[in-house]
């Protein structure tokens, strides 16, 4: 079974930090990393992706690739209020047909 | 800017009852899906479909679920004999020909 396993927190930050998020899976064979931030009640919204070793910045965020170690990451800089959500990771699988999600890490940034 | 279209937002049913969602995809996209999240659960595949087929789908996705693009823009999600363990958040999504898959604002499903 492939999984994608992230910390369930709350991670909490106040605003203004950088929040870290986390993510490992188990399938070596996958080649595309996607971060969603899920606010509750509402769909996942894709905010980056990465396919390389290495780092990727978009505006405030950074995702992190480490293929060797099966690890992905989001960072979140000057973290705002409005950045509190649920952050998936999600890997893709079979042939890029479909995506498997983690559970995803809760974040609070509080004033 | 383009988004994928879901209807109705909420749907309640009483078990045994057949439902259909619908979603209305993002126009020039070829690849759907399903995917559904129970309260305070993970966001779990169902099935994807391509050239008017399915491509993969789940062990979630048996017999009583089916899917159908019936007109080239609508693509649904029949559930037969509705359980009250698919009560669940459905979302419907969409992707052209990269991995980036776009998701609709979903449909609230609850099985009296």
């Amino acid at each position: 079974q492939k999984e994608v396993e992230q910390n369930s927190g709350p991670l909490s930050v106040p605003e203004g930090a950088i929040a870290s998020l986390n993510c490992t899976y188990s399938d070596r064979g996958s080649q595309s990393f996607f971060w969603y931030r899920q606010y509750s009640g509402k769909s996942p919204e894709l905010i980056m992706f990465i396919y390389s070793n290495g780092d990727k910045e978009d505006g405030r965020f950074t995702a992190q690739l480490n293929k060797a170690s099966q690890y992905v990451s989001l960072l979140i800089r000057d973290s705002q209020p409005s950045d509190s959500a649920t952050y998936l990771c999600a890997v893709h699988s079979g042939g890029y047909n479909k995506l498997i999600f983690g559970a995803g890490t809760r974040l609070a940034v509080h004033p | 800017e383009p988004e994928v279209t879901q209807t109705p937002s909420h749907q309640v049913t009483q078990m045994g009852q057949e439902v259909i969602l619908r979603c209305v995809p993002i126009s020039n996209h070829l690849y759907f899906y399903w995917y559904r999240q129970i309260l305070g659960q993970k966001v779990e595949f169902l099935v994807s479909f391509y050239n008017n087929e399915i491509s993969e789908k789940s062990e979630i996705f048996d017999d009583q679920f089916s899917v159908e693009r019936p007109d080239g823009s609508n693509f649904t999600l029949k559930i037969r004999s509705t359980k009250l363990e698919d009560s669940a958040m459905y979302f419907c999504a969409s992707r052209i020909s990269d991995e980036k898959l776009f998701f609709g604002s979903g449909t609230q499903l609850s099985v009296l």
